[in-house]
């Protein structure tokens, strides 16, 4: 099984669609979490981070819940400029450093 | 304030060669994250240096190796060059006090090997 497990993709949706990613993760000794965004053949840049009380960024809302090791990011009324692979990421502090283990990314396209 | 910078930004080399990228972090960071990010996958954890140790490191052979100087840059050496290797080398970098806090990415270094 793996660590970060993410819906698979492509999702293809009109503009100002409401779209869904869900995420899950195996470590239950993750301490925290964070979406990334990344364009064909770039960096990945964060979106955001999420927390247990649930967190929103304009049209971006993250949420965590560490009971069922479940992550989700909901984006409203999407932009074509919304369109990359969303990455969900996880992190584990141990051994005096830390480590990010990333799901495989979910691919959004938004379309005309 | 500069970010992650990364070099160089291509590179093609052949099977069996022996390939060294570079990375400087973000201006206020002093631990560095590489990472290996093939073609249609997430990208995995290789190791991560601060005080110039290995801190971390994940589940890459020994072809696969690093080192930090004094001013936290860092270098990411490959040996034995294998077609597997060709992928999107990232170079990610932290701040020891806050290791719950997101890293931040460079540009990357696209590797391919013939």
């Amino acid at each position: 099984r793996k660590e970060v497990e993410q819906d698979p993709g492509p999702f293809n949706v009109p503009e100002g669609a409401t779209v869904a990613f869900n995420c899950t993760y195996s470590n239950s000794a993750s301490q925290s979490f964070f979406w990334y965004r990344q364009d064909c053949r770039k960096e990945p840049k964060l979106l955001m981070s999420v927390y247990s009380s649930g967190n929103e960024d304009g049209r971006f809302t993250a949420q965590l819940n560490r009971a069922s090791q479940y992550i989700s990011l909901l984006i409203r009324d999407s932009k074509l400029s919304d369109s990359a692979t969303y990455l969900c990421v996880v992190n584990k502090i141990t051994g005096g450093g830390n480590k990010l283990t990333f799901g495989t990314g979910t691919q959004l396209k938004v379309e005309l | 304030d500069a970010g992650v910078t990364q070099s160089p930004t291509h590179l093609i080399k052949t099977r069996g060669q022996q390939v060294t990228l570079r990375c400087s972090p973000k201006s206020g960071h002093d631990t560095v994250s590489w990472y290996q990010q093939a073609l249609g996958q997430g990208p995995q954890f290789i190791f991560q240096y601060y005080e110039e140790e290995e801190r971390q490191r994940g589940n890459f052979p020994d072809r696969f190796s690093g080192h930090q100087f004094p001013n936290y840059s860092s270098e990411l050496n490959v040996n034995a060059l294998l077609l597997g290797d060709s992928a999107l080398y990232l170079c990610a970098s932290s701040n020891s006090d806050s290791l719950n806090q997101p890293q931040h990415f460079g540009d990357g270094t696209r590797l391919s090997i013939l």
